[in-house]
């Protein structure tokens, strides 16, 4: 199974962008790049994800590396609702489920 | 409003019984899944279902069973073989089966601890 690395947190000051990393080096052609995060004590909700090229949506960007090894989450201005655990997953068609421990993100006022 | 509802949100139990775990969704999603998650960790799949009356066994199936008479529900019960039942357990759901390409929507989850 492929699988992610991340850090286990990061900081950020509010209001200002965040840049989350995620190395995937043994990533296959198929799999897709998801990002969820989790805030304490809910259930994980979808941020964003793709393949190959750059994704934007109106939570965050996703950039990937030309070789697709690795994978950046933007949030473009953190705010203190950013707060939570944020995961990188490999997807191939149902056969990856594999949540590891995140990266956990602190937004300071 | 469209969701994933699990209940209850906290539940007790003594050790030794088997309790089961609520999972309804209302948004016509096909698949199905099963999580649990322990302190300060990830989440771990326990089952998943792509269809009705069909379901798989993912990473730490071993204590568990499930049922997926309806595409709407799909109940967990933690049964009195698995070890360290105290946990988190989270389900979601996604549109197209077979696909976790597919965004998953999670419900927040029921936290069980056995006593």
């Amino acid at each position: 199974d492929a699988k992610t690395t991340q850090p286990n947190s990061m900081e950020s000051n509010e209001e200002e962008p965040v840049h989350l990393p995620c190395n995937h080096s043994t990533i296959s052609g198929t799999d897709y790049i998801h990002w969820y995060r989790q805030l304490p004590s809910q259930g994980p909700e979808y941020v964003i994800h793709g393949l190959t090229s750059n994704v934007n949506n109106r939570m965050a960007s996703l950039a990937i590396a030309e070789d697709r090894k690795s994978s950046t989450l933007i949030l473009h201005r953190a705010t203190l609702r950013d707060a939570a655990v944020y995961y990188c997953i490999l997807d191939n068609y149902g056969q990856n489920f594999v949540f590891g421990p995140g990266t956990r993100l602190s937004v300071l006022p | 409003d469209g969701g994933i509802t699990q209940s209850p949100k906290y539940l007790f139990r003594k050790e030794g019984q088997n309790v089961t775990l609520s999972c309804e969704q209302n948004l016509n999603h096909d698949a199905m899944y099963w999580y649990r998650q322990d302190p300060g960790q990830g989440l771990r799949l326990i089952y998943y279902s792509q269809i009705v009356n069909d379901f798989q066994k993912g990473d730490i199936a071993e204590g568990y069973s499930v049922s997926r008479e309806k595409k709407e529900s799909f109940p967990l019960t933690v049964t009195s073989a698995q070890k360290n039942p105290t946990a988190f357990y989270l389900c979601a759901s996604s549109y197209t089966s077979g696909s976790f390409s597919d965004e998953q929507f999670f419900g927040p989850g029921t936290r069980l601890t056995v006593l």
